[in-house]
Protein backbone atom coordinates (compact mmCIF):
# COMPACT_ATOMS: atom_id res chain seq x y z
CA UNK A 1 0.00 0.00 0.00
CA UNK A 2 1.68 3.42 -1.24
CA UNK A 3 2.05 6.61 1.16
CA UNK A 4 -0.46 9.25 -0.46
CA UNK A 5 0.83 12.09 -2.07
CA UNK A 6 1.21 15.42 -0.32
CA UNK A 7 3.39 18.57 -1.62
CA UNK A 8 6.48 18.19 0.59
CA UNK A 9 6.14 22.30 1.61
CA UNK A 10 3.84 24.88 1.87
CA UNK A 11 3.63 28.68 3.05
CA UNK A 12 1.53 31.47 3.56
CA UNK A 13 1.74 34.55 5.33
CA UNK A 14 0.04 35.77 8.56
CA UNK A 15 -3.87 35.61 8.29
CA UNK A 16 -4.11 34.51 4.60
CA UNK A 17 -5.00 30.90 3.58
CA UNK A 18 -2.96 28.27 2.88
CA UNK A 19 -4.59 24.74 0.90
CA UNK A 20 -2.78 21.49 1.23
CA UNK A 21 -3.62 18.59 -0.96
CA UNK A 22 -3.73 14.69 -0.54
CA UNK A 23 -3.95 12.57 -3.46
CA UNK A 24 -4.32 8.54 -3.23
CA UNK A 25 -6.12 6.16 -5.46
CA UNK A 26 -9.50 4.25 -5.76
CA UNK A 27 -8.18 1.97 -3.26
CA UNK A 28 -8.21 4.76 -0.62
CA UNK A 29 -8.72 8.41 -0.68
CA UNK A 30 -11.26 7.61 -3.46
CA UNK A 31 -13.15 4.97 -1.82
CA UNK A 32 -13.17 6.30 1.84
CA UNK A 33 -14.87 8.49 3.93
CA UNK A 34 -12.55 8.14 6.60
CA UNK A 35 -9.99 10.81 5.18
CA UNK A 36 -8.33 12.70 8.56
CA UNK A 37 -6.01 15.23 8.96
CA UNK A 38 -3.00 15.92 11.42
CA UNK A 39 -0.83 18.76 12.80
CA UNK A 40 2.25 17.74 14.15
CA UNK A 41 4.62 19.80 16.02
CA UNK A 42 8.68 18.04 16.62
CA UNK A 43 8.89 16.56 19.63
CA UNK A 44 4.61 16.79 20.50
CA UNK A 45 2.45 13.84 19.71
CA UNK A 46 0.33 14.34 16.42
CA UNK A 47 -3.45 16.46 16.99
CA UNK A 48 -6.17 15.65 15.34
CA UNK A 49 -7.67 18.02 13.23
CA UNK A 50 -9.99 16.69 10.65
CA UNK A 51 -11.92 13.04 11.00
CA UNK A 52 -14.40 11.73 8.44
CA UNK A 53 -13.55 14.01 5.70
CA UNK A 54 -14.33 17.40 7.46
CA UNK A 55 -15.53 16.95 10.87
CA UNK A 56 -13.21 18.88 13.89
CA UNK A 57 -13.03 17.18 17.21
CA UNK A 58 -14.19 19.96 20.03
CA UNK A 59 -11.84 22.32 20.63
CA UNK A 60 -10.46 22.48 17.23
CA UNK A 61 -11.23 25.91 15.48
CA UNK A 62 -13.54 26.17 12.30
CA UNK A 63 -9.89 27.85 10.45
CA UNK A 64 -9.11 24.39 9.77
CA UNK A 65 -11.64 22.77 7.01
CA UNK A 66 -11.41 20.21 4.79
CA UNK A 67 -12.90 18.33 1.66
CA UNK A 68 -12.58 15.77 -0.91
CA UNK A 69 -12.92 15.33 -4.47
CA UNK A 70 -12.09 12.49 -6.40
CA UNK A 71 -9.34 10.56 -4.99
CA UNK A 72 -7.79 13.86 -3.98
CA UNK A 73 -8.25 15.38 -0.31
CA UNK A 74 -8.31 18.54 0.95
CA UNK A 75 -7.19 20.77 4.27
CA UNK A 76 -7.59 24.71 4.13
CA UNK A 77 -5.96 26.84 7.04
CA UNK A 78 -7.19 30.04 7.19
CA UNK A 79 -6.16 32.49 9.35
CA UNK A 80 -2.63 31.90 9.62
CA UNK A 81 -1.51 32.25 12.89
CA UNK A 82 2.01 31.46 13.94
CA UNK A 83 1.69 28.51 16.08
CA UNK A 84 0.28 27.05 12.56
CA UNK A 85 4.11 26.20 11.54
CA UNK A 86 3.90 22.07 11.98
CA UNK A 87 4.05 19.29 9.35
CA UNK A 88 0.47 17.91 8.66
CA UNK A 89 -0.39 14.71 7.71
CA UNK A 90 -3.43 13.12 5.32
CA UNK A 91 -4.73 9.71 6.19
CA UNK A 92 -7.13 7.60 4.87
CA UNK A 93 -8.41 4.06 5.33
CA UNK A 94 -7.94 1.81 2.53
CA UNK A 95 -11.21 -0.83 2.72
CA UNK A 96 -9.37 -3.36 0.60
CA UNK A 97 -6.88 -3.72 3.28
CA UNK A 98 -8.51 -2.95 6.42
CA UNK A 99 -5.73 -0.30 7.49
CA UNK A 100 -4.80 3.59 7.28
CA UNK A 101 -2.11 4.72 4.92
CA UNK A 102 -0.71 8.49 5.83
CA UNK A 103 0.45 10.73 3.33
CA UNK A 104 4.20 11.99 2.95
CA UNK A 105 3.60 15.00 5.46
CA UNK A 106 4.11 18.58 4.46
CA UNK A 107 5.85 21.56 6.24
CA UNK A 108 3.86 24.80 6.79
CA UNK A 109 5.66 27.60 6.67
CA UNK A 110 4.17 30.62 8.57
CA UNK A 111 6.04 33.76 6.64
CA UNK B 1 -10.28 12.00 30.52
CA UNK B 2 -8.77 9.66 28.10
CA UNK B 3 -5.28 9.08 28.50
CA UNK B 4 -2.28 6.59 26.94
CA UNK B 5 0.92 6.64 28.80
CA UNK B 6 3.33 4.60 27.07
CA UNK B 7 6.74 3.19 28.90
CA UNK B 8 9.80 4.30 28.49
CA UNK B 9 12.66 4.85 25.81
CA UNK B 10 14.84 1.45 24.92
CA UNK B 11 18.50 1.13 23.24
CA UNK B 12 18.92 -2.38 21.85
CA UNK B 13 21.11 -3.61 19.86
CA UNK B 14 20.56 -4.94 16.22
CA UNK B 15 18.91 -7.99 15.69
CA UNK B 16 17.59 -7.84 19.15
CA UNK B 17 13.45 -7.46 19.85
CA UNK B 18 11.57 -4.37 21.41
CA UNK B 19 8.19 -4.57 23.23
CA UNK B 20 6.67 -0.91 24.05
CA UNK B 21 3.44 -0.74 26.23
CA UNK B 22 0.70 1.67 26.01
CA UNK B 23 -1.49 2.08 29.47
CA UNK B 24 -4.95 3.43 28.74
CA UNK B 25 -7.45 4.99 31.27
CA UNK B 26 -10.68 7.37 30.90
CA UNK B 27 -12.79 4.84 28.99
CA UNK B 28 -13.41 1.47 28.23
CA UNK B 29 -10.86 -0.78 26.80
CA UNK B 30 -12.69 -3.20 24.87
CA UNK B 31 -14.30 -0.38 23.02
CA UNK B 32 -11.66 0.91 20.75
CA UNK B 33 -8.90 -0.45 18.62
CA UNK B 34 -5.36 0.91 19.49
CA UNK B 35 -3.34 1.83 16.86
CA UNK B 36 0.55 2.33 16.34
CA UNK B 37 2.67 4.78 14.47
CA UNK B 38 6.24 5.59 14.32
CA UNK B 39 8.03 8.62 12.99
CA UNK B 40 12.17 7.71 11.86
CA UNK B 41 14.47 10.79 12.56
CA UNK B 42 13.48 13.09 9.88
CA UNK B 43 10.99 11.03 8.17
CA UNK B 44 7.19 11.06 8.07
CA UNK B 45 4.60 9.19 10.33
CA UNK B 46 4.03 6.03 9.29
CA UNK B 47 1.26 3.64 10.09
CA UNK B 48 2.27 0.14 11.67
CA UNK B 49 -1.16 -1.72 12.14
CA UNK B 50 -3.94 -1.80 14.91
CA UNK B 51 -5.45 -4.47 17.72
CA UNK B 52 -9.05 -4.43 18.65
CA UNK B 53 -9.81 -3.15 22.05
CA UNK B 54 -12.90 -6.01 21.82
CA UNK B 55 -11.39 -9.23 20.40
CA UNK B 56 -7.54 -9.06 20.07
CA UNK B 57 -7.73 -9.13 16.14
CA UNK B 58 -5.03 -7.49 14.74
CA UNK B 59 -3.97 -5.87 10.88
CA UNK B 60 -0.37 -5.07 9.96
CA UNK B 61 0.89 -2.94 7.34
CA UNK B 62 2.68 -5.27 5.02
CA UNK B 63 6.00 -4.07 5.17
CA UNK B 64 6.20 -5.32 9.19
CA UNK B 65 4.75 -8.16 8.55
CA UNK B 66 6.40 -11.21 10.43
CA UNK B 67 8.45 -8.77 12.73
CA UNK B 68 5.64 -7.55 14.77
CA UNK B 69 3.38 -8.71 17.36
CA UNK B 70 0.12 -6.30 19.22
CA UNK B 71 -1.54 -7.65 21.60
CA UNK B 72 -3.36 -6.43 24.92
CA UNK B 73 -4.30 -6.89 28.67
CA UNK B 74 -7.80 -6.19 29.01
CA UNK B 75 -7.15 -6.91 32.91
CA UNK B 76 -4.79 -3.88 32.70
CA UNK B 77 -6.34 -2.08 29.97
CA UNK B 78 -2.83 -2.28 28.15
CA UNK B 79 -1.93 -2.61 24.58
CA UNK B 80 1.29 -3.64 23.46
CA UNK B 81 4.05 -3.51 20.10
CA UNK B 82 6.34 -5.94 19.89
CA UNK B 83 9.06 -5.27 17.17
CA UNK B 84 11.62 -7.98 16.59
CA UNK B 85 14.88 -8.43 14.06
CA UNK B 86 15.41 -4.34 14.80
CA UNK B 87 17.73 -3.06 12.31
CA UNK B 88 19.35 0.56 12.59
CA UNK B 89 16.44 2.03 10.66
CA UNK B 90 13.84 0.83 13.20
CA UNK B 91 15.04 3.71 14.92
CA UNK B 92 11.97 5.94 15.53
CA UNK B 93 9.20 7.52 18.06
CA UNK B 94 6.75 5.19 18.35
CA UNK B 95 3.41 6.01 19.31
CA UNK B 96 0.16 4.58 20.20
CA UNK B 97 -3.70 6.46 19.46
CA UNK B 98 -6.87 5.52 20.20
CA UNK B 99 -8.56 4.13 17.14
CA UNK B 100 -11.96 5.94 16.13
CA UNK B 101 -13.65 6.65 13.40
CA UNK B 102 -10.03 5.06 11.54
CA UNK B 103 -8.49 8.24 13.70
CA UNK B 104 -6.70 9.50 16.19
CA UNK B 105 -8.01 11.56 18.63
CA UNK B 106 -6.16 10.49 21.80
CA UNK B 107 -2.13 9.50 21.44
CA UNK B 108 0.26 8.41 23.68
CA UNK B 109 3.47 10.43 24.15
CA UNK B 110 5.45 8.54 22.02
CA UNK B 111 8.45 6.55 23.01
CA UNK B 112 11.75 6.54 21.46
CA UNK B 113 13.86 3.38 20.53
CA UNK B 114 17.27 3.49 19.16
CA UNK B 115 18.53 0.58 17.60
CA UNK B 116 22.60 0.80 17.84
CA UNK B 117 25.41 -1.52 18.57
Amino acid sequence: QSALTQPPSASGSPGQSVTISCTGTTSDVGASSYVSWYQHHPDKAPRLLIYELNKRPSGVPDRFSASKSGNTASLTVSGLQADDEADYYCTSYAPSYNLVVFGGGTKLTVL
Amino acid sequence: QVQLVQSGAEVKEPGASVKVSCKTSGYTFNTYAVAWVRQAPGQGLEWMGWISGYNGNTNYAQKFQGRISMTRDTSTSTSYMELKSLRSDDTAVYYCARLEFWSGRYWGQGTLVKVSS
